[in-house]
């Protein structure tokens, strides 16, 4: 069976300081991947996505980048935090190809940028 | 542009039955999807409707009409740990799911 994991789980990070986190999925070979950001009493807010190796878009222009080194590996990071940037950060799969079809999530990264 | 549109907060009582309604403007529709969260936690999935009509599953059914775009889930024989925010996202021409902020659904014994 496929999962998917996020880590860490929660953060609490000084503004400008660095951001990695990470998010595998497991038992599926080229997923679409996904990065969320969710900010309280709003909907998920669509960061980036990636239909393969190397292949990142981008949805929303901000202080933050994606990569994904590997087929199952999806990476969200940053160079300086803002204030801004605080939210639950919510990893995601589909299933390659298909462009219709439910989407998986991690566990979540909550991110407090003080 | 784009907009979903779910009551922020619902309270029902335990036992009882309670409709989520959604009204939403997309560019382009290809379905739409819900998804349970409970607070702190990942959302996880719970209906997909793509044709107009009812779809049941269990003690949840989701309806659609493309034509108002208008959907409800609907919750039967509702139980404290259906406690939890009931997310709407219709997927746009693109194939993108557009998030709803949720409705906030409290059970009461």
């Amino acid at each position: 069976s496929q999962t998917i994991h996020q880590w860490p789980a929660t953060l609490v990070q000084p503004v400008g300081s660095p951001l990695s986190l990470e998010c595998t999925v497991e038992g599926t070979s080229n997923p679409n991947l996904y990065w969320y950001r969710q900010a309280a009493g709003r909907g998920l807010q669509l960061l980036f996505y990636s239909v393969g190796i190397g292949q990142i878009s981008s949805e929303v222009p901000q202080n933050l980048s994606a990569s994904r080194p590997q087929d199952r590996q999806f990476i969200l990071s940053s160079k300086k935090l803002l204030l801004s940037d605080s939210g639950f950060y919510l990893c995601a799969w589909r299933e390659g190809g298909r462009e219709i079809g439910e989407l998986f999530f991690g566990e979540g990264s909550r991110l407090t940028v003080l | 542009g784009q907009n979903i549109d779910q009551p922020t907060e619902m309270t029902a009582t335990e036992g009882a039955i309670v409709q989520i309604n959604c009204t939403y403007q997309t560019s382009g529709f290809n379905g739409l999807f819900w998804y349970q969260q409970h607070a702190g936690e990942a959302p996880t999935f719970l209906s997909y409707n793509v044709l107009d009509g009812l779809e049941e599953k269990g003690r949840f059914s989701s309806f659609l009409s493309r034509s108002k775009g208008y959907s409800y889930l609907l919750l039967k024989e509702l139980q404290m740990k259906d406690s939890a925010s009931y997310l709407c996202a219709p997927l746009d021409s693109n194939y993108q799911l557009i998030w709803g902020a949720g409705t906030k659904l409290i059970i009461k014994p």
